[in-house]
């Protein structure tokens, strides 16, 4: 299984600040149609995780410009700017490149 | 509006089984995987497997085949999972979520506790 790596653990940020979280896969995410399947979800405490972004770049459907990811191969980045407090929560990047499909162990931001 | 309802919270005794259920509206049900996640108190996301209602085939994650059954209902759009034998090792949350995870239910506790 591919085994998704996320730093940091956790994260301190003001209202109003950036910040970014790493994630790493243990082999590629190309597929062999050349789509690359790795998302971003972000879970608040009690919910369900919500999709943020999919394909490495592209923004779900309501999901503000304040969040971008970035990224290829194994390596990947998701930023998120002008922290608001409802980004606030764990969030987790997944891939479904290859079945089965996992997750990593998840970044929480709090406010610092 | 794509929506997955999920039944409610349980409590089952060692040993015992468990059927939750997934209730989607607003897309056609046939046309998308149904996942099933895992999720332990304060741990990440695990998947169990997945189901294409349209022909009820099945994946399952090796350490789940054991203990998961999916099943999919295409007359009433409802998506099932079974747990069976239940020990305190599956006391979690369960989520279903629709193919590539755009949509997700609202998850089902799970206690298992004697």
């Amino acid at each position: 299984d591919v085994v998704m790596t996320q730093t940091p653990v956790s994260l301190s940020v003001s209202l109003g600040g950036q910040v970014s979280i790493s994630c790493r896969s243990s082999q590629s995410l190309v597929h062999n149609n050349g789509n690359t399947y790795l998302s971003w979800y972000l879970q608040k405490p009690g919910q369900s995780p919500q999709l943020l972004i999919y394909k490495v770049s592209n923004r779900f459907s309501g999901i503000s410009d304040r969040f971008s990811g970035s990224g290829s191969g194994t390596d990947f980045t998701l930023k998120i700017s002008r922290v608001e407090p409802d980004d606030l929560g764990v969030y987790y990047c997944g891939q479904g490149t290859q079945y089965p499909d996992t997750f990593g162990a998840g970044t929480k931001l709090e406010l610092k | 509006e794509v929506q997955l309802q999920q039944s409610g919270p349980e409590l089952q005794r060692p040993g015992a089984s468990v059927k939750l259920s997934c209730k989607a509206s607003g897309y056609t049900f046939t046309e998308y995987y149904m996942y099933w996640v895992k999720q332990r108190p304060k741990q990440g996301l695990e998947l169990i497997g997945r189901i294409d209602p349209e022909d009820c085939s099945t994946d399952y994650v090796e350490k789940f085949k054991n203990k998961a059954t999916l099943t999919a209902d295409t007359s009433s759009n409802t998506a099932y999972m079974q747990l069976s034998s239940l020990t305190s090792e599956d006391t979690a949350t369960y989520f279903c979520a629709r193919g590539r995870f755009a949509y997700w239910g609202q998850g089902t506790l799970v206690t298992v506790s004697s």
